[in-house]
């Protein structure tokens, strides 16, 4: 089976912190996503990753960077974290059109 | 740009109801997917279809390529059916692009 992690369930941080949000995936996969998740406006791509250090912007990148140093492992970081930052954020890493999510980090930010 | 479009938004139902749940899109893709999110947040894929219809237990997924338009059945609904429902659609990369999900609550 599939394992996706990411490093934390739920998380708080204050305004203008920098946040680390991790994912690993164990299955070798190429493609690595991040995306946020808000009532209402569904699944949106913040950034997309197809090998290492190779990163592509997805919809919503404005206040995000993302690393990948290594296949398995991506990482979201928040520059300087703002309260419209508050979101659901899940990580997925895919192979062949099929997705495989990690259990999302809810992210509040004070 | 594709537009990916479910009704409805929320469903209610009573156990052992059918359910459909519809997915409409605007732009020709190479496969459509439906997920399932439980509360806590983590999704899982339940179908990745390109043409005709898949079934897996009581879950059906059928998909019109014409019409664009796509739909999961749950027969024999179930209390612990209820979820969110996402449909996806991809065009030939593992790019994905989501509706905004149908709730679905069955009650006993």
């Amino acid at each position: 089976d599939v394992k996706v992690t990411q490093s934390s369930r739920y998380l708080v941080k204050r305004t203008g912190e920098k946040v680390f949000l991790e994912c690993v995936q164990d299955m070798d996969h190429e493609n690595m996503f991040w995306y946020r998740q808000d009532p209402g406006l569904g699944l949106r791509l913040i950034y997309f990753s197809y090998d290492v250090k190779m990163k592509e912007k997805g919809d919503i990148p404005e206040g995000y960077s993302v690393s990948r140093e290594k296949k398995e492992r991506f990482s979201l970081i928040l520059e300087s974290a703002s309260t419209n930052q508050t979101s659901m954020y899940l990580c997925a890493s895919s192979l062949f059109e099929t997705q495989y999510f990690g259990p999302g980090t809810r992210l509040l930010v004070l | 740009k594709n537009e990916v479009e479910q009704s409805p938004q929320n469903l209610t139902a009573q156990e052992g109801e059918f359910i459909t749940i519809n997915c409409s899109y605007s732009v020709g893709i190479s496969a459509l997917h439906w997920l399932q999110q439980h509360p806590g947040g983590g999704i899982v894929s339940l179908f990745m279809l390109s043409s005709g219809k898949k079934k897996h237990g009581r879950l059906i997924a059928t998909i019109n390529i014409q019409e664009k338009h796509s739909s999961l059945h749950i027969t024999a609904s179930h209390p612990r059916d209820s979820a969110v429902y996402i449909c996806a659609v991809g065009y030939n990369t593992d790019k994905l692009i989501f509706g905004t999900g149908t709730r679905l609550q069955v009650f006993p």
